[in-house]
């Protein structure tokens, strides 16, 4: 069965701390996976990531993939409390997206 | 910039009740989907659009859930009657294909069953 799994389920950090979230899958025919920030709100798109061990950046967020090893990391550097939001992984083939649970950011002043 | 644009925001109804949702796709998303979100965890994948046709619909309730996208542009999502588990944000989100560039969502529409 296609599934992703995401960890930690929560994580309470001071600003300027650096995180890892992670994400694994195991999905039949996998094209791609996805990571998304949700805050109340609909889930905005970070980055899409097809290819192994290269690095995707936007400012103090990066992401990577590892086909092999069948995970993800998403990287949050000098935290700030507006990255407190809820982080979504979804892998997919070229049928359906299967979403993770989420890991849940608390980044305190 | 585009946007997925989803109607009501919020909706209060009694269970028993028909309720409907609308969403229009980004210009020229020939993929469409319909989400199911409860508090705390991941968006469940309700209905899947190609065009006007369903590609995955093998997780919607079909007993009381339809979905429809006649024109192959916007699409109204029903459930008819309500229940009280059906309180959770719907989704609406929509991409140029099935394999990316990536979905981009509506604003939700938080259905609360009373």
């Amino acid at each position: 069965e296609d599934k992703v799994v995401q960890s930690p389920l929560s994580l309470v950090v001071h600003e300027g701390d650096t995180v890892t979230l992670n994400c694994s899958y195991e999905v039949t025919n996998f094209r791609s996976l996805l990571w998304y920030k949700q805050e109340k709100k609909a889930p905005t798109f970070l980055f899409m990531l097809t290819s192994s061990g290269i690095e995707k950046k936007s400012g103090r967020l990066s992401s990577i993939l590892d086909k092999k090893e069948l995970f993800s990391i998403l990287n949050i550097t000098a935290t700030q409390t507006g990255d407190s939001a809820i982080y979504l992984c979804a892998a997919g083939n070229n049928r359906k997206l299967i979403w993770g649970l989420g890991t849940s950011l608390a980044v305190n002043p | 910039e585009a946007e997925v644009a989803q109607s009501p925001r919020y909706k209060i109804t009694e269970k028993s009740q028909a309720v409907a949702f609308w969403c229009d796709p980004i210009s020229g998303h020939a993929t469409l989907y319909w989400y199911r979100q409860i508090l705390g965890q991941g968006p469940e994948l309700l209905v899947q659009f190609q065009d006007e046709s369903v590609v995955d619909d093998s997780q919607l309730p079909k007993d009381r859930f339809s979905a429809e996208r006649l024109k192959g542009v916007d699409s109204t999502l029903k459930i008819q009657p309500a229940e009280l588990g059906d309180s959770a944000m719907y989704l609406c989100a929509s991409s140029l294909g099935t394999s990316g560039p990536g979905q981009y969502f509506g604003p939700g529409t938080r259905l609360t069953v009373t």
